[in-house]
């Protein structure tokens, strides 16, 4: 079946750090693919998306692009600050459903 | 507060205990789901609704389990007969009917510990 995996954490990184969260795929169809991320104390929110090959989804200075030929969708940010401190999770919905399928989530910590 | 609300927000009982969670989606969301998260693990899916009309169920959601949505707006998920597995946090998510599949937003969670 379909499946995401991602990188283990914690990724500990000094503010300002340049910040690469790996994550691939396996899926039958032409999946649509997202990162969620979750704040201390608060739930996942959609932190971008992209729905075809190529795609590159951006948000809050992050960026991930889609990429069909290494079936990955690595999530990027060039500096990163104290507050993008959370739990990162990468995740898949096959075309036309809304049935994720999560990644086990990668905790970031950045320090001043 | 216009997100998804879950209640209670931690539950603790004994095992073989019932135990209800209530989940009240963002207004107009025609979309529900329930996710299940155990730590250091993703969420898995539990089940959809879509308006009352419960449209899956994962294979996870065994008969113990059982989700409603009366009126298609807020939505409810009890277990019976608890057992220490059934330990999680159990979350809700909503989306509108016109959104992109697989953007929905969540709510913070019910947590359940089965002593």
């Amino acid at each position: 079946g379909d499946s995401v995996t991602q990188m283990e954490g914690p990724v500990t990184l000094s503010e300002e750090a340049f910040l690469t969260i790996n994550c691939t795929y396996t899926a039958t169809g032409y999946p649509s693919l997202f990162w969620y991320v979750q704040y201390p104390g608060e739930g996942l929110q959609l932190l971008l998306k992209a729905t075809k090959a190529d795609d590159k989804g951006s948000n809050k200075g992050f960026e991930a692009t889609y990429r069909k030929e290494t079936t990955s969708f690595h999530l990027e940010k060039g500096s990163v600050q104290v507050s993008d401190s959370a739990v990162y999770f990468c995740a898949l919905s096959e075309r036309n459903t809304d049935k994720l399928i999560f990644g086990t989530g990668t905790r970031l910590q950045v320090f001043p | 507060d216009t997100g998804v609300s879950q209640n209670p927000r931690h539950k603790i009982t004994k095992r073989g205990q019932n135990v209800t969670f209530r989940c009240d989606p963002i207004s107009e969301h025609n979309r529900l789901y329930w996710y299940r998260q155990t730590l250091g693990q993703g969420p898995e899916f539990l089940t959809y609704f879509q308006n009352e009309a419960q449209l899956e169920k994962s294979r996870l959601l065994s008969d113990r389990f059982s989700a409603e949505r009366p009126k298609g707006s807020f939505s409810t998920l009890e277990i019976q007969r608890t057992e220490q597995g059934d330990s999680a946090m159990y979350l809700c998510a909503s989306s509108p009917m016109t959104g992109l599949f697989g953007e929905l937003f969540f709510g913070e969670g019910s947590r359940l510990t089965v002593l």
